[in-house]
């Protein structure tokens, strides 16, 4: 059972640059969420994709986007890159329907360094 | 808003010591639920545990254990006998009823010596 899986693990952009970040879910998950997790920080919530759509997002510019595709993977998006956008960006996995709170599994994130 | 504390930034024992891990939270909901993860230097956030707030029974697992207490908003985690494997980050985390965004607190490295 593939849990999830995310590339590539790592990349260095240079600022102003575009990337693209992509997300496979656990199989049988339905809903992606990503988060970005600064050096020393806990994860923090970018936003989280049901069925094709963004579902709910955090406080994030709208330099973030993303989306999700009919096989539930997931893509994150982030426009002309700035130096703070250096980062560990994970991809969680969940299954929408259950009682709230359904397990969320992670990925082993990608790496972003902009330069 | 929803906010979750680990005041705890690094903690160092030696092998074989008990160590806990504290969390504290802030919610204005009724129904949240409360997560703990583990992050080796990988990267991937490994899942350890998810208690409701309306389950505040404690619970064990091998070393692992956790108190959750709604009377002083703390959800804190204990490893006995700690084991040079359980060196990492720690992070307490906390999601509305709707299981949405999880809110992590900022970790608590530990580390563990032979």
């Amino acid at each position: 059972d593939a849990g999830v899986t995310q590339s590539p693990t790592h990349l260095i952009k240079t600022r102003g640059q575009q990337v693209t970040l992509r997300c496979s879910p656990k199989s049988g998950h339905d809903t992606v969420s990503w988060y970005q997790q600064a050096l020393g920080q806990g994860p923090q919530f970018i936003f989280q994709y049901y069925e094709e759509e963004e579902r709910q997002r955090g406080n994030f510019p709208d330099r973030f986007s993303g989306h999700q595709f009919p096989n539930y993977s997931s893509e994150l998006n982030v426009n002309a890159l700035l130096l703070g956008d250096s980062a560990l960006y994970l991809c969680a996995s969940s299954l929408a329907g259950e009682s709230s709170g359904n397990t969320i599994y992670f990925g082993e994130g990608s790496w972003l360094t902009v330069v | 808003a929803q906010k979750v504390t680990q005041a705890q930034t690094e903690i160092s024992v030696v092998e074989k010591e008990d160590v806990t891990l504290d969390c504290v939270y802030e919610t204005r909901d009724t129904t949240y639920y409360l997560f703990w993860y583990k992050q080796p230097p990988s990267g991937e956030l490994v899942f350890l545990i998810r208690r409701n707030s309306f389950d505040e029974q404690n619970e064990i697992s091998g070393r692992y254990s956790w108190n959750f207490q709604k009377s002083t908003s703390s959800f804190n985690f204990t490893i006995t006998a700690s084991q040079v494997v359980d060196s990492a980050v720690y992070f307490c985390a906390l999601s509305e009823a709707n299981g949405y965004a999880l809110n992590f607190g900022k970790g608590t490295s530990l580390l563990v010596t032979p």
